[in-house]
């Protein structure tokens, strides 16, 4: 059972450049999500989606776009590339959008920098 | 969501009991505590959820004052793989509700030889 999948695991953007971070699951999850994490910050969210063809906004959503065509898949598009999002990008799912008893699966991350 | 205040860092004997507090006093009564942890350079990894009841399961026990404003999460018998950050997350979990989980920045628990 693979999961959470996040490809690529490394890239590195030149300032301007466009790039889709992807993100996979196949545990049949309804609700998706993407954080990034910088030092001494924590994990903030910047995007969320409760089910296929539904996103809303997290905490830090400037810069990114995503969608939900299909259940399993949730790319986090970066339009623009600027040294502000060099960070790492941590994908997560869970069952539903608010059950009890399904809490957040991670991928294990893209590290991103932007020169 | 309740805001969680959890101490920056903490060192535990390899073997010995490591328990990790959190205070949550502005909790609301449909809140519940969620505990992650991760290990470096890996994605966060869920531990253990409660509401207002004590939990226990393979990883860990969570012990959650009667009054709810804090809780702590106990590893029986750390090892070295168990230094990692842990963080303390309490979220309503209701039909209709969006999972914004929002974290902190945890306590880094190291595991001494």
């Amino acid at each position: 059972n693979a999961g959470v999948t996040q490809t690529p695991k490394f890239q590195v953007l030149k300032t301007g450049q466009s790039m889709t971070l992807q993100c996979a699951q196949d545990m049949n999850h309804e609700y998706m999500s993407w954080y990034r994490q910088d030092p001494g910050m924590g994990l903030r969210l910047i995007h969320y989606s409760v089910g296929a063809g539904i996103t809303d906004q997290g905490e830090v959503p400037n810069g990114y776009n995503v969608s939900r065509s299909t259940t399993e898949d949730f790319p986090l598009r970066l339009l623009s590339a600027a040294p502000s999002q060099t960070s790492v990008y941590f994908c997560a799912s869970s069952y539903n959008s608010a059950g009890l008893n399904s809490p957040l699966h991670f991928g294990n991350g893209t590290r991103l920098t932007v020169t | 969501d309740a805001k969680t205040t959890q101490p920056p860092s903490m060192d535990c004997a390899e073997g010995r009991a490591a328990n990790l507090p959190c205070n949550h006093s502005t909790i609301s009564g449909n809140e519940y505590v969620y505990w992650y942890r991760q290990i470096h350079s890996q994605g966060p990894q869920y531990i253990i959820h409660g509401l207002k009841n004590n939990e226990t399961n393979e990883m860990a026990s969570l012990i959650i004052t009667e009054d709810r404003k804090s809780s702590t999460l106990i590893l029986p018998h750390a090892t070295l793989r168990d230094t990692a950050v842990y963080y303390c997350i309490v979220r309503v979990a209701e039909p209709g509700s969006a999972r914004q989980l929002t974290f902190g920045s945890g306590t880094q628990l190291t595991v001494l030889p």
